[in-house]
């Protein structure tokens, strides 16, 4: 079972709205990533945690804000978003965030920032 | 400063061929790739990876080969099926964390 599964699968939220996007798997991996696509380019990194503790930030704006609240769940928190920020978000987990490991993606959220 | 590059936005292929799927990178520290499939509005899917210690990895219908001197690698798919069109990427890891950089995609499109 290689699943990493998202809620909400769309989202559509104002500007001044927060909500928050969630991300789970069960197969006892322990690095959990998120990454941002926009339409016809490749999926970027915005944060890596690693064994519930954030260890990569890829200078993302604070209106973003992770949280690993276990090895098995990642949230990310929006608050204040802005159109630009409209995309795919993209959880993955990896076994241990060693370099040599395969990343499974979840099939991503839809996002509508309006 | 694009690391991995996908020069063919696309390709179109008969049901049957063989689809060659190209990328290239430029940091000589990378020493392992993959390959994601992805359809629209869904996650990319794994599909085959390989270690910079060897020069090929076959998983079924799909071969990856590493060309190490030419900072080279492809992915064969043999024989193409109608289920295959999708958009491929090639990802590394950065040499120093478990970042993985994304090729730009190639649009691959069989047809019957």
């Amino acid at each position: 079972d290689t699943e990493v599964t998202q809620t909400p699968k769309h989202l559509v939220m104002g500007m001044t709205n927060k909500k928050s996007l969630k991300c789970e798997q069960h197969m006892g991996h322990r690095a959990m990533y998120w990454y941002k696509q926009k339409a016809k380019k490749p999926p970027e990194l915005m944060f890596v945690y690693s064994y519930e503790k954030l260890s990569i930030n890829e200078s993302v704006p604070s209106r973003f804000s992770p949280e690993c609240p276990n090895s098995s769940l990642l949230n990310l928190h929006l608050h204040a978003l802005q159109p630009e920020d409209s995309a795919l978000y993209l959880c993955a987990s990896s076994r241990s965030g060693s370099r040599q490991e395969t990343q499974y993606f979840g099939p991503g959220t839809r996002l509508l920032v309006l | 400063d694009q690391q991995v590059k996908q020069n063919s936005p696309s390709l179109s292929v008969q049901e049957g061929r063989i689809s060659i799927l190209n990328c290239d990178y430029t940091n000589s520290m990378f020493d392992y790739f993959l390959w994601y499939k992805k359809y629209p509005a869904e996650g990319p899917t794994f599909l085959i990876s390989i270690s910079s210690i060897k020069d090929k990895n076959e998983d079924g219908r799909f071969t990856v080969f590493l060309n190490k001197s030419a900072k080279h690698l492809s992915l064969h798919i043999v024989p193409s099926q109608p289920g295959d069109s999708a958009v491929y990427f090639c990802a590394a890891p950065k040499s120093d964390t478990d970042k993985l950089i994304f090729g730009t995609g190639t649009r691959l499109q069989v047809f019957p």
